[in-house]
């Protein structure tokens, strides 16, 4: 079945950025949506974006002006660049796939948007 | 940016008991939410997409209902496997897609 695995430096300093990969095993990186989510130590869930397949990115609009995302389907592999990272930016990430599902309803077509495959995460901590 | 709130923050159950968590959206956001399951250390786990739908190999005591503002996910029969924290996340429209803050479920 489709695994992922985020792989990265677990410590980075202050200001500089943070640059995560993560690779897609058992499965297809095309037609489907990557996303990045990170968790503080305790604390909730935070969506910070998601690039398609193609290559068309959707971003945290409290992120978009630090982050970058990109995708090489030649590896099966899609990455995050945080730039001018600070201690609020340790946490857990993690990367999922999403899916987009069609589900008729009466007399129409709804297409929802859910992330069903997860990697473990990995902790990433800024400090100097 | 939509907002998500849940209720309750944390709950004590036991084994066998009903349990219902509610979440709910600063704006209407039809029936596009997902719930998510969270055990101390790993990642989330999709239960319910779609305000309703049971993903795949999900056990059917989980189920989930609302559409609008407010929506619930109910364990009918809590195990002890279902200890964890519980996300609502909403998928409308355009991004983010925000999450709940979570429910904790816990052993009475």
């Amino acid at each position: 079945q489709v695994q992922l695995q985020e792989s990265g430096p677990g410590l980075v300093k202050p200001s500089e950025t943070l640059s995560l990969t993560c690779t897609i095993s058992g499965g297809s990186i095309s037609s489907y949506y990557w996303s990045w989510i990170r968790q503080p130590a305790g604390k909730g869930l935070e969506w910070i974006g998601r690039i398609y397949s193609s290559g068309s990115t959707n971003y945290n609009p409290s992120l978009k002006s630090r982050l970058t995302m990109s995708i090489d389907t030649s590896k099966n592999q899609f990455s995050l660049k945080l730039s001018s990272v600070t201690a609020a930016d340790t946490a857990v990430y993690y990367c999922a796939r999403g899916e987009i599902v069609e589900v008729p309803a009466a007399i129409r077509l709804y297409y929802y948007y859910y992330m069903d495959v997860w990697g473990k995460g990995t902790t990433v901590t800024v400090s100097s | 940016d939509i907002q998500m709130t849940q209720s309750p923050s944390s709950l004590s159950a036991s084994v066998g008991d009903r349990v219902t968590i509610t979440c709910r959206a600063s704006q209407s956001i039809s029936r596009y939410l997902n719930w998510y399951q969270q055990k101390p250390g790993k990642a989330p786990k999709l239960l319910i997409y779609a305000a309703s739908s049971l993903q795949s190999g999900v056990p059917s005591r989980f189920s989930g209902s609302g559409s609008g503002t407010d929506f619930t996910l109910t364990i009918s029969s809590l195990q002890p496997e279902d200890f964890a924290t519980y996300y609502c996340q909403q998928s409308y429209s355009t991004p983010p897609f925000t999450f709940g803050p979570g429910t904790k479920v816990d052993i009475k």
